[in-house]
């Protein structure tokens, strides 16, 4: 199986400034082929479901603002909030889609400093 | 839009069978990918498996000895049922659609489940006597 790990485990950040999350895998997410990165990112508030927000590693979902953004190839990948809003509260997951069984990294909780 | 609805019994005895149906809505359940993800109360997401429209099915191994996956395409459903469930089996159970990508090799043009988007809302299923 492809273990996938975050860092840190949680960050508290101040309104406005940046939020960085870390996501490793232990094998290369990158298919030669059509040079695509299977990664994702989700965000997921208490009470709901996680919610898509970055897919091939860099793309982001229609509708996610644009302070999100992916970054990254191969095994190592970034979650990057450019400016934190009081609504990014959140646990942030990666999840690798290149091999079965899919795997999600454990999560990184961000909070307000 | 597509929307995913979990439903079943929310309290399950150890031993038992845990079964979910999940009702897709705003749009066919043909041609997609469609998949079961559960999060222990209070920790992270763990992938289940997913069944394509066709039925054909991909479990994780963990759970593949004691796990069903099917889809009726004509009620816009698809279930899973989980043999033998202990304590451990307690968490939220999520269905999703995998959004199906493609690739190519040499040996042709191939669909690939990935990211998980919609979800529905998620149930909470207990295993207790």
């Amino acid at each position: 199986d492809i273990v996938m790990t975050q860092s840190p485990d949680s960050l508290a950040v101040s309104l406005g400034e940046r939020a960085t999350i870390n996501c490793k895998s232990s094998q290369s997410l990158l298919y030669s082929s059509n040079s695509k990165n299977y990664l994702a990112w989700y965000q997921q508030k208490p009470g709901q479901p996680p919610k898509l927000l970055i897919y091939w590693a860099s793309t982001r979902e229609s509708g996610v603002p644009d302070r999100f953004s992916g970054s990254g190839s191969g095994t190592d990948f970034t979650l990057t909030i450019s400016s934190l809003q009081a609504e990014d509260v959140a646990v942030y997951y990666c999840q690798q889609y290149y091999f079965s069984p899919f795997t999600f990294g454990p999560g990184t909780k961000v909070n307000i400093k | 839009q597509v929307q995913l609805q979990e439903s079943g019994p929310g309290l399950v005895k150890p031993s038992e069978t845990l079964s979910l149906v999940c009702t897709v809505s705003g749009g066919s359940i043909s041609y997609n990918y469609w998949s079961w993800v559960r999060q222990p109360p209070g920790k992270g997401l763990e992938w289940i498996g997913y069944v394509y429209s066709s039925g054909i099915t991909k479990y994780s191994p963990s759970l593949e000895s004691r796990l069903t996956i099917s889809i009726d395409t004509s009620k816009n459903q698809f279930s899973l049922k989980l043999d033998s469930v202990t304590a451990a089996d307690t968490a939220i159970y999520y269905c999703a659609r995998a959004e199906t990508t493609y690739y190519d090799d040499s040996r042709g043009h191939h669909a690939w489940p990935s990211w998980f988007d919609p979800w529905g809302q998620g149930t909470l299923v207990t295993v207790s006597s």
